[in-house]
């Protein structure tokens, strides 16, 4: 049982455009969520997170929009730009779990065309 | 200077063979991970150990063991190597009072039974 879902296994924009990526969960005891962002070979590297006290939070280009009652966040990229393209993991973590037991999902491969 | 690192990048092995794949972080982290990423690209935790101490054992068939000889390092062995076991394994770590639960990961081992 899947408790955070990526139900876009792909998306495609032209650089400059906005890019919008989405995560579902089911889990209510999920308290913080990030997302990952990943280059084929290599490990994934943190991005950018959100705290469930918060509906917002905003770092350069990247944006992350939590809806807790639809239990649902998104990555939004403004402008893209073609070094974006990459695979991008939605994580999340419940409210009183010690050392870092993230839940991901199972990606978003994004390309950014010239 | 790589702050997480695993060793080999990839393991080509027959089935029943015993394996071990290694991580070192030179990030001073106190807490590390191994995570699998099956063929449905999900990210899943296997262990997790704070200062050598095994803290996370999610449902892993006991062929899988890790070991920690100090908290730079965690290892992980794997006996009679089963098909199901291709994947690629993450080595992870993370500390207390970093951005909550911002993980580094390492680059990967790419494990392919026959």
């Amino acid at each position: 049982d899947q408790q955070v879902k990526q139900n876009s296994p792909s998306l495609s924009v032209q650089e400059g455009r906005i890019s919008i990526l989405n995560c579902d969960y089911t889990n209510s005891m999920f308290d913080y969520f990030l997302w990952y962002k990943k280059y084929p070979a290599e490990g994934p590297t943190f991005l950018i997170s959100i705290s469930s006290i918060k509906d917002k939070n905003e770092d350069g280009r990247f944006t992350v929009f939590l809806n807790k009652s639809a239990k649902h966040l998104s990555l939004h990229i403004v402008p893209s730009q073609p070094g974006d393209s990459a695979v991008y993991f939605c994580a999340a973590i419940a409210g009183g779990t010690s050392y870092g037991k993230l839940t991901f999902g199972q990606g978003t491969i994004l390309t950014v065309h010239p | 200077d790589t702050a997480v690192s695993q060793t080999p990048k990839y393991l080509v092995t027959q089935m029943g063979n015993d394996k071990s794949i290694k991580c070192e972080q030179n990030l001073g982290h106190d807490t590390m991970y191994w995570y699998k990423q099956d063929s449905k690209k999900f990210l899943k935790i296997m262990f997790s150990y704070n200062n050598k101490e095994l803290i996370i054992n999610e449902t892993v068939p006991n062929r899988f063991s890790p070991k920690s000889p100090d908290k730079a390092h965690l290892n992980l062995h794997i006996n009679s190597l089963e098909l199901g076991d291709s994947a690629v394994y993450f080595c992870a770590s993370s500390q207390p009072g970093l951005p909550r639960e911002t993980q580094y990961f390492g680059p990967g081992t790419r494990l392919l039974v026959l």
